[in-house]
């Protein structure tokens, strides 16, 4: 069975330009949920779809925005980059929210992004 | 709002010792999920054990366990037995088991070495 995948591993952009980013979940799996992860700060909730459907949002400026397709697909979007932004985006798939009852989230390798 | 705090920034263990990685958080929640989620170096996150609130009894997943201390809000993980490939960077997080509130809440990390 294939891993969670994202597209692309590493970009590079400067500010003020946008990027999306890929997520294709685990087959079978309708949840997906996006972290940002950065030295500082740490590993910090984005939001998460189901079915569609955002049903948690981080604490992240609107300039961050996601969708998911009605293939599980999930992207994200930052617009007007600004240097902050570097981090590591890692993509978590699940059968259900949150993992349902094992809580257990599969993890992709996560996209790279350098904002210079 | 959640927070979970590991204090120990890194940790070396030589192989075939025994070493422990702390974590306590804060919440007002009585029921809720707790994981030990491992990131070797550029691989995809990993979950190594999880623990319910509910139950008194502590996880253990072959070499790994846990220190599940509820009242102290305390949860640490037990790697006995260390072996190369256990050199990662550790992340406790914790879950709320209320439907609607299934993000994940990640500790800073903790860089474990693994010297041969």
């Amino acid at each position: 069975k294939a891993g969670v995948t994202q597209t692309p591993r590493y970009l590079i952009k400067t500010r003020g330009q946008q990027v999306t980013l890929s997520c294709s979940p685990i087959s079978g799996h309708r949840s997906v949920s996006w972290y940002q992860q950065t030295p500082g700060q740490g590993l910090q909730f984005l939001f998460e779809y189901f079915s569609e459907t955002q049903r948690n949002k981080g604490n992240f400026p609107g300039r961050f925005s996601g969708r998911q397709f009605s293939n599980s697909r999930s992207e994200m979007n930052v617009s007007t980059l600004e240097l902050g932004d570097s981090a590591l985006y890692l993509c978590a798939s699940s059968l259900v929210p949150g993992g349902g009852n094992t809580g257990e989230l599969f993890f992709g390798e996560g996209s790279r992004l350098t904002v210079l | 709002a959640q927070t979970v705090t590991q204090s120990q920034p890194e940790m070396s263990v030589q192989e075939a010792e025994t070493v422990t990685l702390s974590c306590t958080y804060d919440t007002s929640e009585s029921d809720y999920y707790l994981f030990w989620y491992k990131q070797p170096p550029s691989r995809q996150m990993i979950l190594v054990i999880r623990q319910e609130a509910y139950k008194q009894q502590n996880a253990t997943e072959n070499r790994f366990s846990v220190n599940f201390q509820k009242a102290a809000k305390s949860f640490s993980l037990k790697i006995s037995d260390s072996q190369l490939g256990d050199a990662a960077m550790y992340f406790c997080a914790y879950r709320s088991a209320e439907g609607g509130s299934e993000k994940l809440v990640f500790g800073k990390g903790t860089k474990l070495t693994v010297n041969p």
